[in-house]
């Protein structure tokens, strides 16, 4: 079947604009998970959703940023006010379970790399 | 928190050598380990998940080893070819579900 997807593949904003960023996850995978990569560096978690909740937003690095996953398979990432240092590739992933299980591999998508002039 | 680093950084090899990249990190209370290829541009390809359980796992040239307790582990590619050129980045979930990420080692395989 499909693999994660997400939208748009690139975005280009001015400071102080909102975006709005969005995962498909695969089918049936009740975990989302949301990653920030800058350049040159490893991803950084942000959020993880269980279905419909955010079972941990830890991550995320202040209140301009908020993300939401209604019907729990769609997942969008809001950003507000965006800042230049928001600049970044947003990486996407899904895994099928819920829960601990060590057999959780997460299934990454191909990133939406956003760019705050 | 969690700290994953990945020596080198970047590594340049002739085709058809054997390599290893290295992994470590700083709490050994893991419950798996992840090696992923990023080509550039592009997502994260899942290469081998190794359980904590798990001392290695293989998947064709690929071979990783875990060695929990020192906080270590290594991807071996055997017969390297100018296709596997990308970076590869090493990644451990702890107790909660995220994974904590190294910086990755570029790797370029010279034809």
């Amino acid at each position: 079947g499909a693999g994660v997807s997400q939208t748009p593949s690139n975005k280009v904003t001015e400071k102080g604009k909102y975006v709005e960023l969005r995962c498909d996850p695969i089918s049936g995978h009740t975990a989302l998970y949301w990653y920030r990569q800058s350049l040159g560096q490893g991803p950084e978690f942000l959020i993880y959703f269980q279905g419909t909740g955010a079972a941990d937003d830890s991550g995320l690095p202040n209140d301009r940023f908020f993300a939401v996953r209604p019907e729990g398979s769609v997942s969008t990432l809001k950003i507000q006010r965006t800042e230049r240092g928001d600049s970044a590739v947003y990486l996407c992933a899904s895994s099928p379970r819920v829960g601990e299980s060590p057999y959780n591999e997460q299934f990454f998508g191909p990133g939406t790399r956003l760019t705050v002039l | 928190k969690q700290e994953v680093t990945q020596i080198p950084a970047a590594l340049s090899v002739p085709e058809g050598e054997n390599l290893v990249l290295n992994c470590s990190f700083t709490d050994s209370a893991i419950y798996n380990l992840q090696w992923f290829r990023q080509d550039p541009g592009k997502g994260l390809t899942s290469l081998l998940l190794i359980q904590s359980s798990q001392r290695e796992q293989t998947s064709g040239r690929l071979n990783a080893s875990l060695d929990k307790s020192s906080g270590r582990s290594t991807l071996y590619i055997a017969a390297s070819q100018p296709g596997d050129s990308a970076t590869y980045l090493c990644a451990v979930r702890t107790g909660a579900n995220n994974l904590f990420f190294g910086t990755g080692t570029r790797l370029t395989v010279i034809p």
